[in-house]
């Protein structure tokens, strides 16, 4: 069956370090995308995919960074991590035209 | 932008009640309307959706919504809660089809025995 993973589920990292998330869907989705969820704030969204090489920016983007080299994966880079970057972290997929996301089990990340 | 308003952070029913959850949308032009699920330790899940159609929404679980344009709500209810039903319940809303989603802040639900 098609699917959307996440890796690692649970990550503890320090500040200053580089981090990578790892968002990988088999539905052969256009569309990508990362949200942070927070205690009170609900799902902010990070950054966005349409396609290959498209990548944009969202609510709340600064630190993070994304690349798209093919149809299936959407890495979330943190630069340089900060405390302030603990949370969990969703990503989701969508067909192009189409309105429901679909979304990815998450990744719970702590910078200490 | 989008805004989204979910009123109440933490709503508790018992079990057999009626449950209603409150969103409160922001936008000009009525927007695609969501209702998402997350149990513990997991993503959320779809539990139904308004594109324009029909105002009432009829979802998975026995939960349904209706869109209310004068009002800008789009409330979540069940009739009889289940204990199964305890869970987190995000509202979002996107400006169109595979749009990025915005999302409110979250009803948690406990279900009473």
């Amino acid at each position: 069956d098609a699917e959307i993973t996440q890796s690692p589920r649970h990550k503890i990292t320090e500040t200053g370090r580089q981090v990578t998330l790892a968002c990988h869907q088999t539905w052969n989705h256009n569309n990508m995308f990362w949200y942070r969820q927070d205690l009170g704030h609900g799902l902010r969204l990070i950054h966005y995919s349409y396609g290959v090489q498209d990548t944009n920016k969202g609510e709340v983007s600064d630190g993070y960074s994304v690349s798209r080299s093919n149809t299936e994966d959407l890495p979330l880079t943190l630069e340089s991590a900060a405390s302030s970057q603990t949370s969990v972290y969703f990503c989701a997929s969508s067909s192009p035209g189409a309105d429901t996301q679909y979304f990815g089990p998450g990744t719970r990340l702590t910078v200490l | 932008a989008q805004s989204v308003t979910q009123l109440g952070s933490h709503v508790s029913v018992s079990e057999g009640a009626l449950v209603l959850l409150r969103c409160n949308y922001s936008s000009s032009v009525p927007p695609y309307l969501f209702w998402y699920v997350q149990y513990p330790n997991q993503g959320l899940q779809l539990l139904l959706k308004y594109t324009s159609a029909a105002t009432l929404v009829k979802g998975i679980n026995g939960f349904e919504a209706e869109f209310k344009k004068s009002e800008t709500s789009f409330h979540l209810t069940k009739p009889s809660a289940h204990m199964s039903d305890a869970a987190e319940y995000f509202c979002g809303a996107s400006s169109g089809s595979a749009r990025q989603l915005t999302f409110g802040s979250g009803t948690q639900l406990t279900v009473l025995p």
